[in-house]
């Protein structure tokens, strides 16, 4: 079983559409991180979040880590068709030394 | 760019052979993690070096084994192939100790993909 659970799976939507990917864990952690992965690529890295209750922006990507630290959601507004691709979330527990990813959401924005 | 690179970038091994994949870290990090991602699937941890020295290891066998050296760059070997490891391998360098602090970044090469036939 996944210690981080991602929804949806797969979304896909037309350009100019709003869309939010969740991730979810019963745990808390100390940090979490969402990546965006092109296929045959490594994972880019978007943002950390570190404090419970934190919102961060990025251009049209805004980032919320919840209040108790096991969950956090990805919001992107007017979605653009470079917006498509994998959507990772990825945290670190206590004072683990490794990251632990979610399965992933595939994001598909058409033209 | 994240300055981590991997090679090779594809690759295709037959059952039962063994394997070495290479990764030179961005200048200055001091510590490598070697992730596994099956299709479909988010990376899972195999295991982490840090100045030489394996730090952590994830739910793999052995037969996943690796090296850091002195420059930090890094080598995953997986001996006895199986079909089940075929898989996109990643690694991702950062400036970190023994424990990952919270919000240290983790900048990933462009992996290697690993066919077993």
């Amino acid at each position: 079983t996944q210690l981080l659970e991602q929804s949806p799976q797969f979304l896909s939507i037309q350009e100019g559409e709003n869309l939010t990917v969740y991730c979810n864990s019963s745990s808390v952690f100390s940090s979490l991180q969402w990546y965006r992965q092109e296929p045959g690529e490594g994972p880019v890295l978007l943002v950390t979040v570190v404090t419970g209750g934190e919102v961060k922006k990025l251009k049209r990507l805004t980032f919320q880590f919840g209040d108790a630290r096991k969950d956090s959601s990805l919001h992107i507004t007017a979605a653009q068709p470079g917006d498509t691709g994998l959507y990772l979330c990825a945290g670190v527990l206590g004072n683990d030394y490794k990251l632990s990813f979610g399965a992933g959401t595939t994001v598909t924005v058409r033209a | 760019e994240t300055g981590v690179t991997q090679s090779p970038t594809h690759l295709i091994k037959t059952r039962g052979q063994q394997v070495t994949l290479r990764c030179s870290s961005q200048s200055g990090h001091n510590t490598v993690s070697w992730y596994q991602q099956a299709l479909g699937q988010g990376p899972q941890f195999i295991f982490q070096y840090y100045r030489e020295e394996e730090n952590g290891r994830g739910n793999f066998p052995p037969r996943f084994s690796g090296l850091q050296f002195p420059n930090y760059s890094s080598e995953l070997n997986v001996n006895a192939l199986e079909l089940d490891d075929s898989a996109l391998y990643l690694c991702a360098s950062s400036l970190a100790g023994r424990v990952l602090p919270s919000g240290t970044e983790a900048f990933f090469g462009q992996g290697t993909r690993l066919t077993v036939v």
